[in-house]
C-alpha cells in the first residue's frame, strides 16, 4: 500500500528552528510537495522536489532523499503566524497525490 | 498567476436538500480538478479526479450517486452533494492542475458545508 507518515504535532518556540520529518512509500514518485494550511482555510503551496537534495527559499527549505524515501521542512527564525498544519504530499506514478495527515505545529512565545 | 476560486464559501442547509459547489480556474485552463474533503482535525481526503469532457473517477467509499461531478468546461467543475445529510457536513476543498502540467495543484480556498 501507500503510506506517508509524519508527526502529528510538533512545539517550538518564537525565534528558533523546526525540522518536520516525512517519509513515505508509494507506488512510483513524482515529486514530493509540502503544503501549509491554517485551520479554516485550503492549504498553500510551500515547496516541490523531484530530486534529491536541498531546496531553500526564504525562512523554508525543503530536503529530500528518493533512496531513503525521505524528507523534511525545515522552518528557521519562527514566526507566531508559522503556527499551522503542514502537509506533506507524494504524486505517485498516476500523477495522483497521496497525503500525509498532516503536522500541526504550535509555536510559542 | 494561478488562482482557483470556490463558490460559496460557505452554506448552511437544511437535511435531504442538495447543495452544488462551484470550482473555477480564473487565470489557467485546466485539465484535471480534484475535489477534497476534510474533517476538522483530520488530513485531505480525495473524493474525485473530474477530467473535463469525461465522467468523474471517485476513491472508493465514495458514492458518485450522493456527489455528483461536473467538469463542463476547462475552468469550470462543480459538485453537488444531493440529498445531503449531517454527516455530510465539511470542508470541500477543490483544486486544479494545469493544462499538460502534471505537477502542483492549485487550491481553491474551500467551502465549508453545514447541514442542519
Amino acid at each position: 500500500g501507500q503510506n506517508i507518515d509524519q508527526p502529528t504535532e510538533m512545539t517550538a518556540t518564537e525565534g528558533a528552528i523546526v525540522q518536520i520529518n516525512c517519509t513515505y512509500q508509494t507506488s512510483g514518485f513524482n515529486g514530493l510537495f509540502w503544503y501549509q494550511q491554517h485551520a479554516g482555510e485550503a492549504p498553500t503551496f510551500l515547496s516541490y522536489n523531484v530530486l534529491d537534495g536541498l531546496e531553500e527559499k526564504g525562512r523554508f527549505s525543503s530536503f529530500l532523499s528518493r533512496s531513503k524515501g525521505y524528507s523534511y521542512l525545515l522552518l528557521k527564525e519562527l514566526q507566531m503566524k508559522d503556527s499551522a498544519s503542514y502537509l506533506c504530499a507524494v504524486m505517485d506514478s498516476n500523477y495522483q497525490l497521496i497525503w500525509g495527515a498532516g503536522t500541526k505545529l504550535i509555536i510559542k512565545p | 498567476g494561478a488562482v482557483v476560486s470556490q463558490h460559496p464559501s460557505w452554506v448552511i442547509c437544511k437535511s435531504g436538500t442538495s447543495v452544488k459547489i462551484e470550482c473555477r480556474s480564473l487565470d489557467f485552463q485546466a485539465t484535471t480538478m480534484f475535489w477534497y474533503r476534510q474533517f476538522p482535525k483530520q488530513s485531505l481526503m480525495l473524493m474525485a479526479t473530474s477530467n473535463e469532457g469525461s465522467k468523474a473517477t471517485y476513491e472508493q467509499g465514495v458514492e458518485k450517486d450522493k456527489f455528483l461531478i461536473n467538469h463542463a468546461s476547462l475552468t469550470l467543475s462543480t459538485l453537488t452533494v444531493t440529498s445531503a445529510h449531517p454527516e455530510d457536513s465539511s470542508f470541500y476543498i477543490c483544486s486544479a492542475r494545469k493544462l499538460a502540467e502534471h505537477n502542483e495543484q492549485f487550491f481553491g480556498p474551500g467551502t465549508r458545508l453545514t447541514v442542519l
